[in-house]
């Protein structure tokens, strides 16, 4: 059974530095990975989409790399501003399936 | 990216009534979508998956008779909490899974919640 863990739970930096978020995941068969922002009270904000075939993706500044092989996935987010605080939650499609298995999430503030 | 709509965006309800919720995708067709519940201060946990025109399937522990899903369109599903309880007071999320096309990938895309409050 396809397990996500993300770490931290919450971070809180300054703004203006350079972050990673982490995720990682039990089985390397996977179909793909994304990443998403998600803001209080809100739904779902897709950031990243990496096919498992893929070993990066970037979007403005954020990068999300994927190591298949060591069930790992990171989130780099260049030169953070306050409004990057939010929850990123990592989800990954197993092969075969149909659902998303989601991470708990990281709580991110990015301090003015 | 693709847009994902819900449709109320928050309700209040007696208790023993029903509830309906819809979701749509807005510019692509969804084979498949995805309802969610969240508590405060957690991820999401899966309800069910429903593909277009067949029955939809629950996750374990989900009651099918109280949650009904009904995936009549490629734009179109929708959420049925019947005989709502204070315990069914949640954030009630949709998604929809875009096509395998080179535009879209099988990205998934999600709705911008409602919230279902049972007095």
């Amino acid at each position: 059974k396809q397990e996500v863990t993300q770490i931290p739970a919450a971070l809180s930096v300054p703004e203006g530095e350079n972050l990673v978020l982490n995720c990682s995941f039990t089985d390397s068969a996977i179909y793909n990975l994304q990443w998403f922002r998600q803001d209080p009270g809100k739904g779902l904000t897709s950031l990243l989409l990496i096919q498992s075939s893929q070993r990066e993706q970037t979007s403005g500044r954020l990068n999300a790399s994927l190591d298949k092989s060591s069930g790992r996935s990171t989130l780099y987010i260049a030169a953070s501003q306050p409004g990057d605080s939010a929850t990123y939650l990592c989800a990954v499609r197993d092969v075969g399936a149909q659902k998303l298995v989601f991470g708990q999430g990281t709580r991110l503030t990015i301090n003015p | 990216g693709a847009v994902v709509s819900q449709h109320p965006s928050w309700v209040i309800c007696k208790s023993g009534t029903s509830v309906k919720i819809e979701c749509r995708s807005l510019d692509f067709q969804a084979t498949t979508m995805f309802w969610y519940r969240q508590f405060p201060k957690q991820s999401l946990m899966l309800m069910a998956t429903s593909n277009e025109g067949s029955k939809a399937t629950y996750e374990q522990g989900v009651e099918k008779d109280k949650f009904l899903i009904n995936h009549a369109s490629l734009t179109l599903s929708t959420l049925t909490v019947t005989s709502a309880h204070p315990e069914d007071s949640s954030f009630y999320i949709c998604s929809a899974r875009a096509p395998g096309t080179i535009a879209f990938l099988n990205e998934q895309f999600f709705g911008p919640g409602t919230r279902l409050t049972v007095l």
